[in-house]
């Protein structure tokens, strides 16, 4: 299916560090949602966004649905070890009812 | 609240064996249900979908098949296992309308060998 464009797809930053990572698409999404994946495990929802523009935060982490409705960033401020992990984004369309995941970027927190 | 639960979370098998991965979901009624797999590279692939009892849809023609015998529990199957069907394998809801999100559970390693 359709993937998202997500960039950057690793990152290694010193501990305290902020962290941008972003998602674009060529389609208008309704919906934007971000999530962090650990090894093994299921991706974990963080922030979900429903409307052109909205800025939301969630403790150290901020997430921003784009005006154009076809990017969104996540933000994370002061990043500590336990923030290691791959990062997704997702998008919804009505078209369909599908969603569309980025191929994620992979954090690592240098203490 | 809603939870999401998967199972077996670790499994091996050899090829040719059959496979049966189930998902349940707690606190919500008439969901959307997901299979996905997660190869190595990340990206998560849509393997079957479901709006309703015994309603699939099947994004990819393959070994596997899916199954919903009741509203929150869906059924990820195989007569016969192949060594690509080895990977990570995650169910999702999702409830169409209210704020089109999706969660998943925690996932299943299949290993074929």
């Amino acid at each position: 299916g359709q993937q998202l464009n997500q960039s950057p797809q690793s990152m290694f930053i010193q501990e305290g560090e902020d962290v941008s990572m972003n998602c674009t698409s060529s389609s208008i999404f309704n919906t934007w949602l971000w999530y962090k994946q650990d090894p093994g495990e299921g991706p974990v929802l963080l922030i979900a966004l429903y409307k052109a523009g909205e800025l939301t935060s969630n403790g150290r982490l901020t997430a921003q649905f784009g005006i154009t409705r076809k990017d969104s960033f996540l933000n994370i401020s002061a990043s500590i070890p336990s923030d290691v992990g791959i990062y997704f984004c997702a998008g919804h369309k009505w078209t369909g009812n599908q969603f569309y995941f980025g191929t994620g970027t992979s954090l690592t927190v240098i203490p | 609240s809603q939870t999401i639960h998967q199972w077996p979370a670790t499994l091996v098998q050899p090829v040719g064996s059959p496979l049966s991965l189930e998902c349940t979901v707690e606190g919500t009624s008439n969901p959307n249900l997901y299979w996905y797999r997660q190869a190595a590279g990340r990206g998560l692939q849509l393997l079957f979908y479901s709006v309703g009892i015994g309603q699939i849809s099947s994004e990819v023609p393959q070994n596997l098949s899916a199954s919903r015998p009741q509203d929150r529990q869906f059924i990820l199957s195989s007569k016969k296992l192949l060594l690509s069907d080895s990977g990570f394998y995650l169910c999702a809801w999702s409830v169409t309308g209210f704020g089109n999100t999706i969660y998943f559970g925690e996932g299943s390693w299949l290993t074929v060998v």
